[in-house]
């Protein structure tokens, strides 16, 4: 079967740095995607990996090692807004997304 | 503004009720899709398409039908609604079927089955 794990919550501190991270067993492998939801509100795209190595925007970075079948998100200079949950998906080998559960982030003052 | 919208925002319906999830798109993307979030789960694919005129099962399919008569229309129809199809149900779409393409999603439909 197919299976994305990520920890179900973390917390972290305002203006410090987080990891969430994601593994994966897919049918195959076309890429993986993290997407960001707030409450109540519908998923928006942060990141895409394809290729082994780290991918850098703004304060949000994404790791892919797709030997490990393993990916993480970096969240740097956290800020009350990034409060959300992160969704990790992997696009499988008919090109649909196999979605996490998503890893609740909650930021504390 | 360009993007997805979905209507109604939210319902409670009768079990063995019809219902139909409207989703409209302005961006000329050839690919949507319906996926269903509950609680401690990942979002499940329902049905997809890639472009108009053709559509696709996903992951849990059964009790839902789906068409997509023009590009920028796919609804999602309930024959006879039970509830453990009470969701939030969302509607997205991506511009190819391809490695990168990125999907993008409306507001959600919170469904409420009784």
């Amino acid at each position: 079967g197919q299976n994305i794990d990520q920890p179900t919550e973390m917390t972290a501190t305002e203006g410090a740095i987080v990891q969430i991270n994601c593994t994966y067993q897919t049918s195959g492998f076309n890429g993986l995607f993290w997407y960001q939801q707030h409450a109540g509100e519908a998923p928006t795209f942060l990141s895409y990996n394809v290729l082994d190595g780290l991918e850098e925007k703004g304060r949000f970075s994404s790791f892919l090692s797709r030997s490990k079948g393993y990916s993480y998100l970096l969240l740097k200079e956290l800020q009350m807004k990034d409060s959300a949950s992160y969704l990790c998906a992997v696009k499988d080998s008919n090109y649909q997304l196999i979605w996490g559960a998503g890893t609740k982030l909650i930021i504390k003052p | 503004i360009a993007g997805i919208t979905q209507a109604p925002t939210s319902q409670i319906l009768a079990a063995g009720r019809r219902m139909t999830l409207r989703c409209t798109q302005d961006m000329r993307h050839n690919a949507m899709y319906w996926y269903r979030q509950d609680l401690g789960l990942g979002l499940r694919l329902i049905h997809y398409s890639n472009t108009a005129g053709t559509t696709g099962k996903g992951e849990v399919p059964d009790g839902y039908s789906v068409s997509r008569a023009n590009t920028d229309d796919f609804p999602l129809t309930l024959a006879s609604a039970v509830p453990s199809q009470t969701s939030v149900y969302f509607c997205a779409s991506s511009d190819e079927q391809g490695n990168t393409d990125t999907q993008y999603f409306g507001p959600g439909t919170r469904l409420t089955v009784l």
